[in-house]
């Protein structure tokens, strides 16, 4: 699977948009780039995934550069329930690949 | 029922004891995981089953031995634990029939080797 590249930290004021960036260069064609976050002592959850299209659910939006090199995961108002560490993993869609981790971004919701 | 549930939440083990970690769910996803996780690191791949079959193991030492023992159930059997060993245990499960699907994790069980 692709490696993935995110900034350590971020801060983001509560109500304001959180913007998280992901660099995958080495993506390929029938690669997902899937969201997680891991709030403190909780196990991680899905937020979203895509393949090259735009994304949004009730959680985010997921917004996939047209050459696939990066992503860009978006809280649109965040709250201090979304500090965190976010997770961003490229991933072959098939059913027996595995899930790795790399070291995430962690966010920093402040009043 | 869209969770997974680990027991015990918290297990303080001596490194002679034996034990067994447990995780369970009813989504009916035929794919089930464990990973590892210490302080301040990312989640770390352990096993993998699939139909209740070991599908991966990430050349993890012989003194963690998983089990499915049908499509809901997964253990972590523990024994000779190092103190090292200590860390955050997540259980995790997905569909195999559909691609692309996220997986659903526990909150985890806690391990303290002394």
């Amino acid at each position: 699977d692709a490696k993935t590249t995110q900034p350590p930290s971020m801060d983001c004021a509560e109500g304001r948009a959180a913007n998280l960036p992901c660099n995958h260069s080495t993506i390929s064609g029938n690669e997902y780039v899937y969201w997680y976050r891991q709030i403190h002592s909780q196990g991680p959850q899905y937020i979203i995934h895509g393949l090259k299209n735009n994304e949004t659910n009730e959680m985010a939006s997921l917004i996939i550069t047209e050459d696939r090199k990066s992503s860009t995961l978006i809280l649109p108002h965040a709250t201090l329930r979304d500090t965190a560490v976010y997770y961003c993993i490229v991933r072959w869609g098939g059913t027996a690949s595995k899930l790795t981790f790399g070291t995430g971004t962690r966010l920093q919701v402040t009043l | 029922d869209t969770e997974v549930t680990q027991t015990p939440k918290h297990l303080v083990m001596g490194m002679t004891n034996k034990k067994s970690l447990k995780c369970e769910q009813h989504m009916g996803h035929r794919a089930m995981y464990w990973y590892k996780q210490k302080a301040k690191k990312p989640p770390e791949l352990m096993f993998v089953y699939s139909y209740e079959k070991l599908s991966i193991n990430e050349s993890v030492p012989s003194r963690f031995s998983p089990e499915c023992p049908n499509s809901s159930l997964l253990n972590l059997h523990l024994h000779a634990l190092q103190p090292e060993d200590s860390a955050l245990y997540l259980c995790a499960s997905s569909q195999l029939d559909r691609l692309n699907y996220g997986y659903t994790f526990g909150s985890g069980t806690r391990l303290t080797v002394v």
